[in-house]
């Protein structure tokens, strides 16, 4: 079974709609991410979240919030999708004594 | 100072070829340098990574390259073949605790047959 499972895997919305991604790791690791990919951009943290109760706001955190419930799982929300939120988003973990970020397998987003 | 700035943003190589993917940090503050390799439909993964008390870091065909001096670290793969064609990300981070990894833009290498 997959360390970090990411749900759903496709999603097409319209504008306004709220919706939430889901992240979940039994990696038993302490700091989850939530990023977003767009081409020729790379990878841009969203939000991350150093253990349950330390949450912070990464570079493009505008239109995005999150949760994170238990250790296990990290919820990323857009409260009302926007067609410029159409892109790849990917959750990842690391231990904090390790340097390695662990990456789920994405959620392919589509705001019409 | 935060950026690491990633060249060229598309690759295309021989098999059989070396293909040589670029970086460049301005934060000497930076000391571990990772690369990820995604390939499409998956999520990055970690493919190698290197910390500037060496010079160099070879793992098969796959090598790392780092100048401190310069500020600038590059990915080296030998014989490359077409299992290798994928999006690869330098990236840096410090290793202060609260500190993030910051990702460059990524670069698309395609390996023709």
């Amino acid at each position: 079974d997959a360390d970090v499972t990411q749900t759903p895997r496709n999603r097409i919305t319209k504008t306004g709609k709220r919706i939430m991604l889901e992240c979940s790791q039994t990696k038993g690791h302490d700091r989850m991410y939530w990023y977003r990919q767009d081409p020729g951009l790379g990878l841009r943290l969203i939000y991350y979240s150093f253990d349950v109760k330390d949450i912070n706001k990464g570079e493009i955190s505008d239109g995005y919030s999150v949760s994170r419930q238990a250790q296990a799982k990290f919820s990323l929300s857009l409260e009302s999708a926007i067609p410029n939120q159409t892109a790849l988003y990917f959750c990842a973990t690391s231990q904090d004594i390790q340097e390695t970020q662990y990456f789920g397998p994405g959620t392919r987003l589509l705001v019409l | 100072q935060q950026q690491v700035k990633q060249s060229p943003q598309s690759l295309i190589v021989q098999k059989g070829g070396i293909s040589i993917i670029n970086c460049a940090y301005e934060n000497t503050a930076f000391d571990y340098f990772p690369w990820y390799q995604q390939f499409p439909g998956k999520g990055p993964a970690l493919l190698i990574a290197i910390r500037p008390d060496v010079s160099e870091k070879k793992e098969g065909r796959f090598t790392i390259s780092f100048n401190k001096s310069a500020k600038q670290f590059s990915l080296h793969i030998m014989d490359s073949q077409p299992g290798d064609s994928a999006t690869y990300f330098c990236a840096a981070r410090t290793m202060n605790r609260d500190d993030k990894i910051i990702f460059g833009k990524g670069t698309r290498l395609h390996i023709l047959p």
